[in-house]
């Protein structure tokens, strides 16, 4: 268990449709990073939150939006799906938003979205 | 920018070496190691700051040549559980914002 929790495991659902993945970081982690990997793309960046405010965005859709609670947990918000959203959603928490420092990247285990 | 990982596959025999590459076209503030087993999520090995520094996780290492804008794995006398793909992450100078932007990734299999 890497102390960051991601729900659901899994999901399946319909084109059209408008799903939320939910993040909560490692305890004490103050930032949280989306990412999605698709099995030609690679780790694709989606975006940053630290301390509840948006830090870096990276390729995010306009159909999926995200935020960081006061609580530090994190959802991420995919609408008018379509078949190509299909992929594993990570969720990876660190203590602050820069690397500059020894501390690297603590990943949850990921949501697998199916859009049929 | 994306980093450029090489190679994008390898084969090796427990006991073996191997080395994988990471480069950017752009200038690295740090660069990341991570390792994914099949099914599972990036496990973090290690960060290397601009400076050259080289760092050591048990039998695997990485340096970083700054003015080369690359770094590089090194796994020595691999063991079964090297096996999974290893991705590179990188953070560019300047950038104004400290996004982490992974590699393809190296997919390496040990067998016996």
């Amino acid at each position: 268990d890497s102390g960051v929790t991601q729900t659901p495991k899994h999901l399946i659902t319909a084109t059209g449709q408008r799903v939320t993945l939910r993040c909560s970081p490692r305890s004490g982690d103050l930032s949280v990073y989306w990412y999605q990997q698709s099995l030609d793309q690679g780790l694709q960046f989606l975006i940053q939150y630290y301390n509840g405010e948006e830090r870096a965005k990276g390729n995010i859709l306009e159909r999926f939006s995200a935020q960081q609670f006061p609580d530090l947990h994190s959802e991420l918000n995919l609408s008018s799906l379509e078949l190509g959203d299909s992929a594993l959603y990570f969720c990876a928490s660190s203590p602050r938003p820069w690397t500059g420092d020894h501390y690297g990247y603590t990943f949850g285990s990921g949501t697998r979205l199916t859009v049929v | 920018q994306q980093p450029v990982q090489s190679p994008q596959a390898v084969i090796l025999r427990e006991g073996e070496d191997a080395v994988i590459n990471c480069s950017s076209s752009k200038a690295l503030y740090s660069v990341h190691w991570y390792r994914q087993k099949h099914g599972e999520a990036p496990v973090f090995l290690m960060i290397l700051l601009k400076g050259g520094e080289q760092k050591g996780h048990d039998k695997i290492s990485a340096s970083f040549n700054e003015k080369k804008q690359q770094s590089s794995l090194y796994l020595t006398a691999s063991q079964l559980s090297y096996s999974g793909t290893y991705f590179c992450g990188t953070v560019n100078s300047g950038a104004g914002s400290y996004q982490l932007t992974f590699g393809k990734g190296t997919k390496l299999s040990v067998i016996p």
